[in-house]
């Protein structure tokens, strides 16, 4: 079975840094992009960027770019997300999806998805 | 880079047909087959229905299909269902190499 799977919750303080992990699994991992995105409470979903898992090539959102990193260990089959200094409107569940398969449908569709890693930014 | 424009809400009885319309601009829905659709049920990860504007992923229903017109595309679904209820999605590859999701739609089921 194809499968991404992300890491727990956390509970992190406005000015901490953080790093969120997802694993794949059931498949070639460096034969996908991952993407991720972001989803605050109640809200609808926005793209955050991805990565090719190959060569760790990115693209970001402009609204995200300079504000989060994208990263994959090849050797676990792992995409992370990463913050330097986390902020309170950085609470969203995060979801890291995987591209339909490149060259004819890089960007066609996000199969399958992670089941999502809530984080919450409070004092 | 702008959200494409969905509907807030729509709703219909069981059995009974809605569209959902998602618009954008020549940049991203206009420019490129490249338009998806996901639902997503209250706590759970999206589920992607719809891609390359029309086409069905395998084990999706029937009942759910795509279209385009220049810059708008929609999603209908027929033979509505209580399990239909849940939050759509529209999104669309763009020309700067991103990806840009609608703002939701919540269908509610009558």
């Amino acid at each position: 079975e194809v499968q991404l799977v992300q890491s727990g919750a956390e509970v992190k303080k406005p000015g901490e840094s953080l790093r969120i992990s997802c694993r794949g699994s059931g498949y070639s991992f460096i034969g996908y992009w991952i993407s991720w995105v972001r989803q605050m409470p109640g809200k609808g979903l926005e793209w955050m960027g991805r990565i090719d898992p190959s060569d760790s090539y990115t693209d970001y959102s402009p609204s995200f770019q300079g504000h989060v990193s994208l990263s994959v260990d090849q050797s676990i089959s792992t995409a992370y997300l990463q913050w330097s200094s986390l902020k309170a409107s950085d609470t969203a569940t995060y979801y890291c999806a995987r591209h339909a398969a490149c060259p004819n449908h890089c960007w066609s569709w996000f199969d399958p998805w992670g089941q999502g890693t809530l984080v919450t930014v409070s004092s | 880079q702008s959200a494409l424009t969905q509907p807030a809400s729509v709703s219909g009885s069981p059995g009974q047909s809605i569209t959902i319309s998602c618009t954008g601009t020549g940049s991203d829905v206009g420019g490129y087959k490249y338009v998806s659709w996901y639902q997503q049920h209250a706590g759970k990860a999206p589920k992607v229905i719809i891609y390359d504007v029309s086409n069905r992923p395998s084990g999706v229903s029937n009942r759910f299909s795509g279209s385009k017109a220049g810059i708008t595309a929609s999603l209908t679904i027929s033979g509505l269902q209580a399990e239909d209820e849940a939050d759509y999605y529209c999104s669309s590859f763009t020309s700067s190499y991103t990806v840009v999701f609608g703002g939701g739609t919540k269908l509610t089921v009558l």
